[in-house]
């Protein structure tokens, strides 16, 4: 159990253009999602906190209008990079809470290489 | 600021080998503590976790760790390691504030080399 997804695993993109990547929770629910990002050889960077139904929490430094979060249901959440640029190049990782057990442990995708050109 | 550090960045060990691994936060209240194991080409898996109780806590795998509240440590260990183990080890914390959304705050990470 505790399965999340990600789609696509990895995307390759023209800069300028935008790109979309699905976190689906497959057998649990999840009213809170997070979105991350992991440079090589590096540790995870918070992105943002994506609650279903409400506006996502960003963290400091990250542009809420470029990277734009969607959280429309309880079993899926979306990471939309516009207006992408080589910079934006990166493995994008996103995680689901379970609400069930009251445990606050999150479950991880497999993440989305995304490289922009 | 809440923090997280781990002591180790890169390890290298042989088969049979007892690993430990640090890793202190800065935080004074309440806090859930995680370590999670990513191996090459792999997403993130928990290893295990403390939320209360017993502050020796095991995980999957064979690995353990123990909660010292006054040393602000929850530091990994496993006795013989195994080539298998081979990964990247992050070790995370959750402060138990309201309104913080229970977000993990992460170490930088360590990478095990076990050696055949």
């Amino acid at each position: 159990g505790a399965v999340v997804s990600q789609h696509p695993s990895w995307v390759i993109c023209k800069s300028g253009t935008s790109v979309k990547i699905e976190c689906r929770s497959l057998d649990f629910q999840a009213t809170t999602m997070f979105w991350y990002r992991q440079f090589p050889k590096q540790s995870l960077m918070l992105m943002a906190t994506s609650n279903e139904g409400s506006k996502a929490t960003y963290e400091q430094g990250v542009e809420k209008d470029k990277f734009l979060i969607n959280h429309a249901s309880l079993t899926l959440s979306t990471l939309t990079v516009t207006s992408a640029h080589p910079e934006d190049s990166s493995f994008y990782i996103c995680s689901a809470r379970e609400i069930q057990t009251g445990t606050y442990e999150q479950y991880f995708g497999p993440g989305t290489r995304l490289t922009v050109t | 600021a809440q923090s997280v550090s781990q002591h180790n960045h890169h390890v290298i060990l042989s088969e049979a080998a007892s690993l430990e691994l640090g890793c202190n936060y800065s935080y004074g209240g309440t806090v859930n503590l995680f370590w999670y194991v990513q191996y090459p080409g792999q997403h993130l898996q928990l290893l295990l976790k403390y939320f209360s109780g017993d502050p020796l806590v095991k995980g999957i795998k064979g690995f353990e760790a123990e909660f010292i509240k006054s040393k602000f440590s929850f530091n990994l260990r496993k006795p013989s390691v195994q080539w298998s183990d081979t990964a990247e080890y992050f070790c995370a914390v959750s402060p138990t504030l309201a309104g913080n959304n229970r977000k993990l705050i992460w170490g930088l990470g360590t990478s095990l080399a076990v050696n055949p």
